[in-house]
């Protein structure tokens, strides 16, 4: 298997434009997170799938930010309008069921809103 | 709620010394543990796991990690580090939905 696969791995944009983050989850799997990782925050939950679903979206930052999962095998994750403090590192996770709760990671998307 | 603690943000060590790492959690049920590990520029990799049975947990690449209950600890540790092991360590507990509680990271600094 491939794993858990993001795109794009970089992405640079200017304040005020839209930004798509995209992740496939591993085949199989129907648990999906959206984290973002930053130095000052460090690893924080962003959004929970669970067979396609959002579950827990508690940990979304604000109405800018919204993710959908169309379908098991992919999901977005969309800021708009971008910010500069949303500069970050964006990881998607998928798990097998809730209750295997082994969670593999993406590369990541590293973010900087200029 | 439930809380993960690493005391250390920061370990620098030389080639072949022990290591340990603290973990601490807050939560009085049945508990998952987890110890991640993130390599420069890579993504999380899960290092080991303790879901039940020997509190003594092996992992991968010689590590280690030792459930204590009744000190809420999980402490992970590797006898002789290596250059390579230069990462970060994450601590992270699941009591019993679907979320993982993470640490706050571990930064470590192994010196050639």
């Amino acid at each position: 298997d491939a794993g858990v696969i993001q795109s794009p791995r970089h992405e640079v944009t200017e304040m005020g434009q839209e930004v798509t983050l995209r992740c496939k989850p591993i085949s199989g799997h129907n648990s999906l997170f959206w984290y973002r990782q930053t130095m000052m925050r460090g690893l924080e939950l962003l959004i929970y799938f669970n067979n396609n679903v959002p579950i827990d979206d508690s940990g979304m930052p604000e109405d800018r930010f919204s993710a959908k999962m169309p379908n098991a095998s992919f999901s977005t994750l969309k800021i708009q309008p971008s910010e500069p403090r949303d500069s970050a590192v964006y990881f998607c996770a998928s798990s097998l069921g809730t209750t295997t709760l082994i969670q593999y990671f993406g590369a990541g998307t590293r973010l900087s809103v200029l | 709620a439930q809380s993960v603690s690493q005391h250390n943000h920061h370990v620098i060590l030389s080639e072949a010394a022990s290591l340990e790492l603290g973990c601490n959690y807050s939560y009085g049920g049945t508990v998952n543990l987890f110890w991640y590990v993130q390599y420069p520029g890579q993504h999380l990799q899960l290092l080991l796991k303790y879901f039940s049975g020997d509190p003594l947990v092996k992992g991968i690449k010689g590590f280690e990690a030792e459930f204590i209950k009744s000190k809420f600890s999980f402490n992970l540790r590797k006898p002789s580090v290596q250059w390579s092991d230069t990462a970060e360590y994450f601590c992270a507990v699941n009591g019993g939905n679907y979320q993982l509680i993470w640490g706050a990271g571990t930064k470590l600094i192994i010196k050639p």
